[in-house]
């Protein structure tokens, strides 16, 4: 199937540094999703994006859809330690793969107070 | 609430017994998904339904077995041929056919021991 990477794998910030981490495809997509999971739970819906070159931010959170429809990136400003968990990027391209999604590996952010 | 519930949070079976885990939405949704998760890596999709009596398999369909009788249920069974079972499992649903809306939302997931 389709393969995302996304990097870094992990990350160890201090409190209110900024992060970025981002996704590349070999393929196009027409949705990028960015996820987040909290240990032993389900992954949470962060951030949409639905047309290439699009920025969107959800408070602290700013993710991109690159303009070439292979790339997203996702940056957290001001780093706090209730951001420790781990980032799920996704891709979905419903004219080839219909709703399904292919999904990054996950950076692993941890934030020491 | 609107959600997706998953039954149960912990489940322990012995080795060569089948197990079936429970995913129930109330999202009215039309679309179900199973992904299977293990220590440090991604999701990977095991099956997935978009109609009532209809479902595809995913990229790790070997070893499990799924129904779909009702629009708000979607469980998943672990076969005793599954070789590994022991993974966190994730169910999802979302909209279909709707663009902005066939997001994937995600219950809290069952961990799956076998002994």
């Amino acid at each position: 199937g389709q393969q995302l990477n996304q990097s870094p794998q992990s990350m160890f910030i201090q409190e209110g540094e900024d992060v970025s981490m981002n996704c590349t495809s070999s393929s196009i997509f027409n949705t990028w999703l960015w996820y987040k999971q909290d240990p032993g739970e389900g992954p949470v819906l962060l951030i949409a994006l639905y047309k290439a070159g699009e920025l969107t931010s959800n408070g602290r959170l700013t993710a991109q859809f690159g303009i070439t429809r292979k790339d997203s990136f996702l940056n957290i400003s001001a780093s706090i330690p209730s951001d420790v968990g781990i980032y799920f990027c996704a891709g979905q391209h419903q004219e080839t793969s219909g709703s399904r999604l292919t999904f990054g590996e996950g950076t692993q952010l941890t934030v020491n107070p | 609430d609107g959600g997706i519930t998953q039954s149960p949070k912990y489940l322990f079976r012995k080795e060569g017994q089948n197990v079936t885990l429970s995913c129930e939405q109330n999202l009215n949704h039309d679309a179900m998904y199973w992904y299977r998760q293990d220590p440090g890596q991604g999701l990977r999709l095991i099956y997935y339904s978009q109609i009532v009596n209809d479902f595809q398999k995913g990229d790790i369909a070997e070893g499990y077995s799924v129904s779909r009788e009702k629009k708000e249920s979607f469980p998943l069974t672990v076969t005793s041929a599954q070789k590994n079972p022991t993974a966190f499992y994730l169910c999802a649903s979302s909209h279909l056919n709707r663009g902005y809306t066939d997001t994937q939302y995600f219950g809290p997931g069952t961990r799956l021991t076998v002994l």
